[in-house]
């Protein structure tokens, strides 16, 4: 149980579909932030919350991703018109007081 | 902005034998640096950190990391390897307080016996 749960752990969709992704944070912090794992690659930073408010979105985030935070607790992560590209894992991760990202199990995408 | 290049992407070791695995790191800016492991379609656990302080970082499982300003690295280090060891392991940058982090692309750590 790593505190940081996400959900679906895995999901297949045609090209062309919506897709979204949820990530419940460990309660009591209020950095939340999204990557992109894709295969043989390191994770990619896409965007992070200070509770509700969207800090920053990484040039990766296309017109198609959107991510919300509402209320400052759960966050989710939409993918429209999903496009064979968009196939990688979707990790989710919050900020310990000592200074460490704790990573969720991560959202794995196909797109067929 | 701060990059990381991890220079090997595939170790193969035998069991009980040292290993190290290379980070190198560029950044304008004092940093924050990582590593984690990646077992396979998991997500990412953090080993071991270094904030500020002592160079040398001890983690979990074993291992320990040492951080060279002049150098620019921070190599991970294991004296002694279990298959169990066998995984990705990522090193991680960061430039700030708010812990966006810049990965490499991994050292894949193959553990034989």
């Amino acid at each position: 149980d790593t505190g940081v749960s996400q959900d679906p752990r895995h999901k297949i969709t045609k090209r062309g579909q919506n897709v979204t992704f949820r990530c419940d944070p460990i309660s009591e912090h209020n950095r939340l932030y999204w990557y992109r794992q894709t295969l043989g690659q390191g994770p990619e930073f896409l965007t992070y919350f200070q509770n509700e408010a969207q800090l920053e979105k990484s040039r990766l985030l296309s017109d198609r991703f959107s991510a919300e935070r509402p209320k400052g607790s759960f966050s989710t992560l939409e993918i429209q018109r999903t496009e064979q590209g968009d196939s990688a894992m979707y990790l989710c991760a919050t900020v310990f007081p000592t200074g460490e990202l704790f990573f969720g199990e991560g959202s794995r995408l196909t797109v067929l | 902005a701060q990059s990381v290049t991890q220079l090997d992407s595939q170790v193969p070791v035998f069991e009980e034998a040292p290993v190290e695995l290379r980070c190198n790191y560029s950044s304008s800016v004092s940093v924050y640096l990582f590593w984690y492991v990646q077992y396979p379609n998991q997500g990412l656990q953090l080993l071991l950190k270094y904030l500020s302080g002592s160079t040398l970082v001890k983690g979990i499982n074993g291992f320990e990391a040492e951080f060279n300003k002049s150098q620019t690295s921070f190599h991970l280090r294991k004296p002694s390897v279990h298959i169990s060891d066998t995984a990705e392991y990522f090193c991680a940058v960061t430039g700030g307080s708010n812990y966006k982090l810049t990965f490499g692309k991994g050292t894949l750590l193959t553990v034989n016996p």
